[in-house]
């Protein structure tokens, strides 16, 4: 059974600061992983999606990896906003599609 | 071009009742998953139909079900309902081509269910 764990839980950092979450996972037989944030009360938006053939995906500010063999994504955010703040999910679609628990980010100005 | 909608977005029923939550796709999107979200639990998944037909299933009971109609839209029903089935619940949509748990995902706002 896949299981997927996502460190830290929470964070808080001051405003222009560069960080890094982390996202560990158990099986590496997967198709993708994508990465979702998600405000207080909405639905998750969809950030970056990483196959499984790809080693990692940019967007912006954005900047995903993916290492199949170690079971591992990381999701760097450069130059972080207060508007940042928001609670970012991997999910890992293999099988089935499994979320790690999460990362409370809080960018104070 | 529109996203995923869900309806309704907030409701609140009794134990023992049942619900049913309504999804429409983004056009063109023929795989719809249902996931719940609690504080405790995190997001899970529920089930997944791709043209009709049921392609994926999670470890629910069977009083949650779900079915999808032939234009994509997607319905989702919870009988006998507990305490412990408040929650967030959550539907996305993709293309579904090439098989299951292959695309991007796309989330709508979600239901919020409240049991009393």
């Amino acid at each position: 059974k896949q299981e997927v764990t996502q460190i830290p839980a929470a964070l808080s950092v001051p405003e222009g600061e560069n960080l890094v979450l982390n996202c560990s996972f158990t099986d590496s037989a997967i198709y993708n992983l994508q990465w979702f944030r998600q405000d207080p009360g909405k639905g998750l938006t969809s950030l970056l999606l990483i196959q499984s053939s790809q080693r990692e995906q940019t967007s912006g500010r954005l900047n995903a990896s993916l290492d199949k063999s170690s079971g591992r994504s990381t999701l760097y955010i450069a130059a972080s906003q207060p508007g940042d703040s928001a609670t970012y999910l991997c999910a890992v679609a293999g099988n089935m599609l499994t979320f790690g628990g999460g990362t409370r980010l809080m960018v104070k100005p | 071009k529109a996203g995923v909608t869900q309806t309704p977005r907030y409701l609140i029923k009794t134990r023992g009742q049942q619900v049913t939550l309504s999804c429409s796709p983004i056009s063109g999107h023929r795989s719809v998953s249902w996931y719940q979200q609690t504080p405790g639990q995190g997001l899970q998944f529920l089930f997944e139909y791709f043209s009709e037909t049921q392609r994926n299933k999670g470890n629910f009971p069977g009083r949650f079900s779900g079915r999808q109609f032939s234009n994509s839209r997607s319905e989702m029903n919870v009988s006998t309902l507990e305490l412990g089935d408040s929650a967030l619940y959550l539907c996305a949509s993709n293309h579904g081509i090439g098989g299951r748990n292959t695309g991007e995902l796309f989330f709508g706002e979600g239901s919020r269910l409240t049991v009393l």
